[in-house]
C-alpha cells in the first residue's frame, strides 16, 4: 500500500468552481505539505502544516486554502478555480530526522488539475 | 525569485555516456537533497548531503555538496535508460522544515 495517497489523480473543472484535493498518509509523520509543479519552475510550496493545530502559508498561497483534519489528512481547496491554477499538485510528508538538522520529504503520486 | 538554479534544463544522451547536473545558489543551505521524478509519479528522494565538501555515492550516481554549502552536483557514470527522469535538487536552511526546490533537469537516456 502507498504511504502517501492523493485523490483524485486527475480532475478537469471549470473556472469559478470550488475544488478540493485530498491527501492521506500512513507514515505517521506530523508534517505535511502541498506543492504545485509547473514546467520549468520545479516545485513551489503552497501551504504546510507541522501538526494538526499548525497551518502556514507557503510562497504561493493566494487562491488556495487548506484543512488539516487529522494527523494523517491534509486537504487543499481552490475556492474559485482559475485557468492559471492548472498544474500538477503534490502532497508530501516529513518527520524530523535524528538531531532535527534536515528534512526528508515523501511525496504522493500527484493530482493533475485542469481548469478550463 | 528562484533560489536554486539547475543546469542544464534538458539533457539527452545515449546509454553509456557520463553526465553531470549542477544545482547552484547564492544562499547557504544547511542540507541539500536530490530527488528523481518519473512521469506520473511524485519525486523520490535519492540522497541528502549535510556537510560542506561531502561526497556520497549511490551505485553509479555521485553527489557532492560544495564546500561553502551553496551548490551541489550530481554525476552519473555510464548512464542507463532507467536513469531517465526529472532530477530536482532541494535545499533547507537551519533547522527549518521547508525545502526550496530547484528548477529541475530533465534527463533522457536513449539506446
Amino acid at each position: 500500500d502507498a504511504d502517501v495517497t492523493q485523490t483524485p489523480r486527475n480532475r478537469i473543472t471549470k473556472t469559478g468552481k470550488r475544488i478540493m484535493l485530498e491527501c492521506s498518509q500512513t507514515k505517521g509523520h506530523d508534517r505535511m505539505y502541498w506543492y504545485r509543479q509547473d514546467p520549468g519552475l520545479g516545485l513551489r510550496l503552497i501551504y504546510y502544516s507541522f501538526d494538526v493545530k499548525d497551518i502556514n502559508k507557503g510562497e504561493i498561497s493566494d487562491g488556495y486554502s487548506v484543512s488539516r483534519q487529522a494527523q494523517a489528512k491534509f486537504s487543499l481547496s481552490l475556492e474559485s478555480a482559475i485557468p492559471n491554477q492548472t498544474a500538477l499538485y503534490f502532497c508530501a510528508t516529513s518527520d524530523l530526522s535524528a538531531g532535527g538538522s534536515y528534512n526528508e520529504q515523501f511525496f504522493g503520486p500527484g493530482t493533475r488539475l485542469t481548469v478550463l | 525569485t528562484q533560489l536554486l538554479e539547475q543546469s542544464p534544463q534538458f539533457l539527452s544522451i545515449q546509454e553509456g555516456e557520463n553526465l553531470t547536473v549542477y544545482c547552484n545558489s547564492s544562499s547557504v543551505f544547511s542540507s541539500l537533497q536530490w530527488y528523481r521524478q518519473e512521469p506520473g509519479e511524485g519525486p523520490v528522494l535519492l540522497v541528502t548531503v549535510v556537510t560542506g565538501g561531502e561526497v556520497k555515492k549511490l551505485k553509479r550516481l555521485t553527489f557532492q555538496f560544495g564546500d561553502a554549502r551553496k551548490d551541489s552536483s550530481l554525476h552519473i557514470t555510464a548512464a542507463q535508460t532507467g536513469d531517465t527522469g526529472l532530477y530536482l535538487c532541494a535545499g533547507a536552511r537551519g533547522t527549518a522544515s521547508k525545502l526550496t526546490f530547484g528548477t529541475g533537469t530533465r534527463l533522457q537516456v536513449t539506446l
